[in-house]
Formats: C-alpha cells, sequence, structure tokens
C-alpha cells in the first residue's frame, strides 16, 4: 500500500491567495483526519471525517478554513484568504474501523508557507 | 474530555545510555494509548500502542511503555539509544465508548524532543 499521499509537499504563497491542500487516505479506511504542526501550539486536529461526513470541525481556526471529502479516496483542506499565520505543516491522516482500534496512518505533511 | 501531557519538552542524553520519555494522561473513561515518533520533515509514525491486557508493551526499534492506571502514566523507555533516536515522541490518548470500541479522534500530547549525542 502506498500509504496516505498528500500534495503537494511544500507549498509557498502570498497572504491573500487561496491555498487547497489535497489528501488521499489509504485505501479502505474510513477515517480521515486533519492535523496542523506549529513549533507554538503543537500538533493541533483540526477537523475529522467518517465515511466522507465532518464528525468535528471544533479545532478548523476560522472561517477562512473548510475542509470537503468528496469521496472515500480524496480530501482537501483549503484557506481562502490565507494569512502569515497560516505558515505550518499540516498532516492528514486516516484509519479504520474494520480494526477496531482506529490507530492513525499520517502523510508525510505539507509544509505551507504564507508569505 | 481527556489530555494528554508529556512532562519534557527536551530530553537530551549520550548515546547507548538508557532513556525515559514520560507521558501522563486523564480521563473519566476507559482508553487507548499510543506512542509516535516524528522523524525530521517526517510524517508521524506508530511506536507502539496499549490496548488491553498486559501493562508492558513493546514497539517498533527496542521501544518499550509501561501503562499504569493509577498513576494515568504511559511512561516510553528504551535500555540504550542510539543517534538514529533523534526525533520528537508523541504521546497520545483515545477514548473508548462503551462498547469498547473507541471514537475516531486522538488527542496528542505536546511532544518531546529527543536528542541523542555521540
Amino acid at each position: 500500500d502506498a500509504g496516505v499521499i498528500q500534495s503537494p509537499r511544500h507549498e509557498v504563497t502570498e497572504m491573500g491567495q487561496e491555498v487547497t491542500l489535497r489528501c488521499k487516505p489509504i485505501s479502505g479506511h474510513d477515517y480521515l483526519f486533519w492535523y496542523r504542526q506549529t513549533m507554538m501550539r503543537g500538533l493541533e486536529l483540526l477537523i475529522y471525517f467518517n465515511n466522507n461526513v465532518p464528525i468535528d470541525d471544533s479545532g478548523m481556526p476560522e472561517d477562512r478554513f473548510s475542509a470537503k471529502m468528496p469521496n472515500a479516496s480524496f480530501s482537501t483542506l483549503k484557506i481562502q484568504p490565507s494569512e502569515p499565520r497560516d505558515s505550518a505543516v499540516y498532516f492528514c491522516a486516516s484509519s479504520s474501523s474494520l480494526a477496531g482500534i482506529n490507530e492513525q496512518f499520517f502523510g508525510p505533511g505539507t509544509r505551507l508557507t504564507v508569505l | 474530555a481527556q489530555s494528554v501531557t508529556q512532562l519534557d519538552s527536551q530530553v537530551p542524553v549520550f548515546e547507548e545510555a538508557p532513556v525515559e520519555l514520560r507521558c501522563n494522561y486523564s480521563s473519566s473513561v476507559s482508553v487507548y494509548l499510543f506512542w509516535y515518533v516524528q522523524y525530521p520533515n517526517q510524517g508521524l509514525q506508530l511506536l507502539l500502542k496499549y490496548l488491553s491486557g498486559s501493562t508492558l508493551v513493546k514497539g517498533i526499534n527496542g521501544f518499550e511503555a509501561e501503562f499504569n492506571k493509577s498513576q494515568t502514566s504511559f511512561h516510553l523507555r528504551k535500555p540504550s539509544v542510539h543517534i538514529s533516536d533523534t526525533a520528537e515522541y508523541f504521546c497520545a490518548v483515545k477514548e473508548m465508548n462503551a462498547g469498547g470500541t473507541s471514537y475516531g479522534k486522538l488527542t496528542f500530547g505536546q511532544g518531546t524532543i529527543l536528542t541523542v549525542h555521540p
């Protein structure tokens, strides 16, 4: 299995621009998670989906952030408009409830820099 | 709601020395416990997990952790570290529901940076 795939791996953009981060979970997994990691705040859960339905988006910082999961094999995290404080590494993770324990598998992350 | 506290933000140690990374959690229900490792510029990888049974769990790369329910701790140990163990380590907890299965959400600690010096 290829594992969780994220793209792009690095993104540099200017303040005010729209940014879209992409994630392909492991095939067969029914949970998908978006995390943000910064030096100041550590690893934060932004939102997670079960069977493509958002379950908990309480970690989404503000309305500039949105996430979608149109099908079981693809999810996006969009920031519009982006701000310098959004600079962070964004991780996607997936897990399978069939395994019973929901161990999460992480992608390599997208390093976002907003100038 | 559950929470996780990693008591040391940084742990420097010399190669071949033993190491312990401390983790305490709080939860009103039973939990599953995890340790993840993050090497520089990489995503998180599962190191080990406690689900039930023996309180001493062994993971990859010679690491082990002990679940102590009375102290609500899940400390990570390795008897002899290598330079390649230099990484950031995250403790995480997942609450169980009444049926013994788990909800989706993991709660992570703030991480402990382990630096192994030659």
